[in-house]
């Protein structure tokens, strides 16, 4: 009963450096987020895709890159990496219920130096 | 001005007392509310959800909303030391979370 599941967990990146964290989920759901959460600032949305085959950018895009592979997994990629992307990182997924409910992986622990 | 404030806290308190954890809002057309609890070095998960204005209650807690306000509440009455956790107000204008909007949580801790 895995859920929405991320790696890596943690990871330590220099300036300009590339990376792609990776999702999946297993409760079958069409929609999938990236969300960035930092202090003061709330969890605020990176990209999502509504389902698979399509991606739309949230409200912090730039810097981003996002993959929705199929309708188990959503990588995202960070092509430069600056210290500006120094965050913790979380994926969700969410299915057709009326709430429109998250569900959040545990999240990955990024530093840019 | 952030569409969402919510005061980020730290909030501390003793064990079995009434908490209060509020936020503001800007946007008129948010009908959809929610609160999400986040443990330390966890996801968030939702914890409560509500439409419109009014009270809703799970437990020992309850979501207001006074939308003529522009203003949520979450109330946990009798708090435990496992209540201890940030939580998050979000809300939006449509089902669905792709719109959602989110506060920058409010850091609780309850002790023993």
């Amino acid at each position: 009963n895995a859920g929405v599941t991320q790696t890596p967990k943690f990871q330590v990146l220099k300036t300009g450096q590339s990376m792609t964290l990776q999702c999946a989920q297993d409760m079958n759901h069409n929609s999938m987020y990236w969300y960035r959460q930092d202090p003061g600032m709330g969890l605020r949305l990176i990209y999502y895709s509504a389902s698979e085959g399509t991606t739309d950018k949230g409200e912090v895009p730039n810097g981003y890159n996002v993959s929705r592979l199929n309708k188990r997994e959503f990588s995202l990629r960070l092509e430069s990496a600056a210290p500006s992307q120094t965050s913790v990182y979380f994926c969700a997924s969410s299915g057709l219920t009326n709430t429109g409910e998250l569900f959040f992986g545990e999240g990955s622990r990024l530093t840019v130096l | 001005q952030k569409e969402v404030e919510q005061d980020p806290g730290p909030l501390s308190v003793p064990e079995g007392a009434i908490v209060s954890l509020n936020c503001t809002y800007s946007n008129s057309a948010f009908q959809y509310f929610m609160w999400y609890r986040q443990y330390s070095r966890k996801g968030p998960e939702l914890l409560m959800y509500t439409y419109s204005s009014g009270n809703k209650e799970d437990g020992r807690f309850t979501a207001q909303v006074d939308k003529s306000s522009k203003y949520i509440s979450l109330f946990i009455r009798d708090s435990q030391p496992s209540d201890s956790a940030t939580y998050l107000c979000a809300m939006s204008e449509s089902q669905g979370a792709q719109k959602l909007v989110f506060g920058q949580g409010t850091r609780l801790t309850i002790n023993p």
